[in-house]
């Protein structure tokens, strides 16, 4: 069976950082794609960035709303996707999935931005 | 970026209809490969989003039949038949073909 399970959430000042990690297990991890998705409260989400499998190097590709601030990145030896976040504002306050494409999704966790 | 127009916004319906909810796209999501990645997830109350087509119309994993996906190019439809009191949550469509990803703005089906 598959899991996916975030952690790392919480509340953060504008200007902090933080880094969610994802757990993931029932599966080969080095053979999936692994991306983030973002949900504001009430609304749609939007996808972050993907991380590529072994085949594929590794390599990422990001939403150009969080280039340069949110950096995608797993350890195959221990099947944990992370996503470091820098420079946070207050629209960055949602929940945080990690998905494998967009079979299969986490629980989620709260980033909420707030002084 | 590839802007995703769902519509209806909304919709109510008494179980045992049948609902349709249409989604087009500002290019063609037909992939380099002959491809489209075009797919279907439903958002259940308080639930990570699901997914429920792959590809324009392939079914998930345990989703049933009563849900059936149509189309190409840059129009798209996602049929329920025969709603049942489960099916309730939002839906989205949301494209794979380009990068970046883009999600529809979503449609709510409530049940009268």
């Amino acid at each position: 069976e598959v899991k996916l399970l975030e952690s790392g959430g919480g509340l953060v000042q504008p200007g902090g950082s933080l880094r969610l990690s994802c757990a993931a297990s029932g599966f080969t991890f080095t053979d999936f794609y692994m991306s983030w998705i973002r949900q504001p409260p009430g609304k749609a989400p939007e996808w972050l960035g993907v991380i590529r499998n072994k085949a594929n190097g590794y390599t990422t590709e990001y939403n150009p709303s969080v280039k340069g601030r949110f950096t995608i990145s797993r350890d195959n030896t221990q099947n944990i996707l992370y996503l470091q976040m820098n420079t946070l504002r207050a629209e960055d306050t949602a929940i945080y999935y990690c998905a494998t494409g967009f079979d299969y999704w986490g629980q989620g966790v709260m980033v909420t931005v707030s002084s | 970026d590839v802007v995703m127009t769902q519509t209806p916004p909304s919709l109510s319906v008494a179980i045992g209809q049948s609902v349709s909810i249409s989604c087009k796209s500002s290019q063609s999501l037909v992939y380099s490969d002959g491809k489209t990645y075009l797919h279907w997830l439903l958002q259940s109350p308080g639930q990570s989003p699901k997914l429920l087509i792959y590809q324009v119309s392939n079914l998930g994993s345990g989703v049933p039949d009563r849900f059936s996906g149509t189309g190409s190019q840059k129009d798209f439809t996602l049929k329920i038949s025969r709603v049942e009191a489960e099916d309730l949550g939002v839906y989205y469509c949301v494209q794979a073909t380009h990068f970046i990803f883009t999600f529809g703005s979503g449609t709510k089906l409530e049940i009268k």
